[in-house]
Formats: C-alpha cells, sequence, structure tokens
C-alpha cells in the first residue's frame, strides 16, 4: 500500500553541524508536504511545508528539498543546536486531505 | 493561551473501563482530529471531523468513537478498554479540512495507559 515512510530512525550530529533528515514516499498523488518536529512530551509542530509545485523553500535554518522524481523529502537544519533535538516527521496529503505521517527520525545534537 | 488543549495529560485505567478523553481548541478552526502515536512514534490519524463530515479511518475499533458538542470541541469516547489501546493519543485542528493544503496545529498529548 501507499506509505511514508523515512531512512533513518536515528540520527545524531555535534551542536554546530548541519543536518539532513530524508523521506521518501510513495503515494504518487501526493502534493503537499509538512514536516513537524516533536519535542519530548510535546505535540508535533509545524517546521516548514512544501507544494508539489516547487522543489525548494527555505526557511529560518531550515531548508525542506522535494525531489519528485524519486519521491524523497528532505529536511536541511543549519548550525544545529541542542534545542533542535526532537522526532521529526515529514507529511503528506494527497487525495485525501488528512496528512499521513511518516515513522519519524530522532535528532539527537550533541553539545 | 493554548491553541489545542486536550485533558487529561495522563490516563491510568484498567481494562473493560470506558474513558473519555476532551479536546477544546480556540483558533476557530473548522476540522478537528485525532491521531494515535505509539511506542515507535508512529502517528496513525483515527479520526478527522468538521460540521460537515466524519471520517473514520477504517482500522479504527468501534469502541472508540468522537463526539463533537461544538466546532471547538472534539471528544474521544473509549469503551471496553483493551490493553493495546495504551498509547499516546493527540487531538489536532486545521483551519477549513476542505483542501488539500491543511496544516495541523496539536495539543500536547494524552498518555493512556491501561492495566
Amino acid at each position: 500500500g501507499e506509505s511514508v515512510g523515512l531512512h533513518l530512525p536515528t540520527l545524531s550530529v555535534q551542536e554546530g553541524d548541519n543536518s539532513i533528515i530524508n523521506c521518501a514516499y510513495s503515494n504518487s498523488a501526493s502534493d503537499y508536504f509538512i514536516w513537524y518536529k516533536q519535542e519530548s512530551g510535546k505535540g508535533p509542530q509545524f517546521i516548514i511545508d512544501i507544494r508539489s509545485n516547487m522543489d525548494k523553500r527555505q526557511g529560518q535554518r531550515v531548508t525542506v528539498l522535494l525531489n519528485k522524481t524519486v519521491k524523497h523529502l528532505s529536511l536541511q537544519i543549519a548550525a544545529t543546536q541542542p534545542g533542535d533535538s526532537a522526532v521529526y516527521f515529514c507529511a503528506e496529503s494527497g487525495g485525501s486531505y488528512i496528512p499521513t505521517f511518516g515513522r519519524g527520525t530522532s535528532l539527537i545534537v550533541h553539545p | 493561551d493554548t491553541a489545542v488543549s486536550q485533558t487529561p495529560k495522563y490516563l491510568v485505567t484498567q481494562m473493560g473501563n470506558d474513558k473519555s478523553i476532551k479536546c477544546e481548541q480556540n483558533l476557530g478552526h473548522d476540522t478537528m482530529y485525532w491521531y494515535k502515536q505509539d511506542s515507535k512514534k508512529f502517528l496513525k490519524i483515527m479520526f478527522s471531523y468538521n460540521n460537515k463530515e466524519l471520517i473514520i479511518n477504517e482500522t479504527v475499533p468501534n469502541r472508540f468513537s468522537p463526539k463533537s458538542p461544538d466546532k471547538a470541541h472534539l471528544n474521544l469516547h473509549i469503551n471496553s478498554l483493551e490493553l493495546g489501546d495504551s498509547a499516546v493519543y493527540f487531538c489536532a485542528s486545521s483551519q477549513a479540512g476542505d483542501s488539500t493544503y491543511e496544516k495541523l496545529f496539536f495539543g500536547s498529548g494524552t498518555q493512556l495507559s491501561v492495566l
């Protein structure tokens, strides 16, 4: 069936490094993608989104890249900080407007 | 002010009991959702509800039922609780729910433990 998944369940980086979190999706009808950040004990929070008519979108320290050819999405975090430690989810909306979430990647930032 | 609030934060109960989790949003959104997050952090949609329709994930047991007294509230009722129901339940809302481009706003979760 259709699924949204992540390549790496855990990513460890040093403070100040750049982080890249990847996501593969299989629903070719998806045309809206969102990254969420979930800190311990909290609900997921919106970080950045991208529509399928774009291949790159930048926010503050974060960039989302979309490669529709290989159905791949990535979240890049520049100059990673300890406060970036969290679980990151990609989500897609396609034929249904209800976002479907991937499995999540735990980002651990070492000081 | 908390945009999406759910209570209780923690819920510990015995198998077979009936329990409810409440959710309220003060964002003026039209659509509310319930998600279940398992121990591996996987987030699974359970329900989506606006004033037009209820969309139910067909894999959700009918022991689970959403109740919406008004568009700012979507409560989750669970009958005959089972061990496998233990999880974190998240309420969320979005502005319209009739567009593909919906950002979700989540509550802080209710950790349900069934003993």
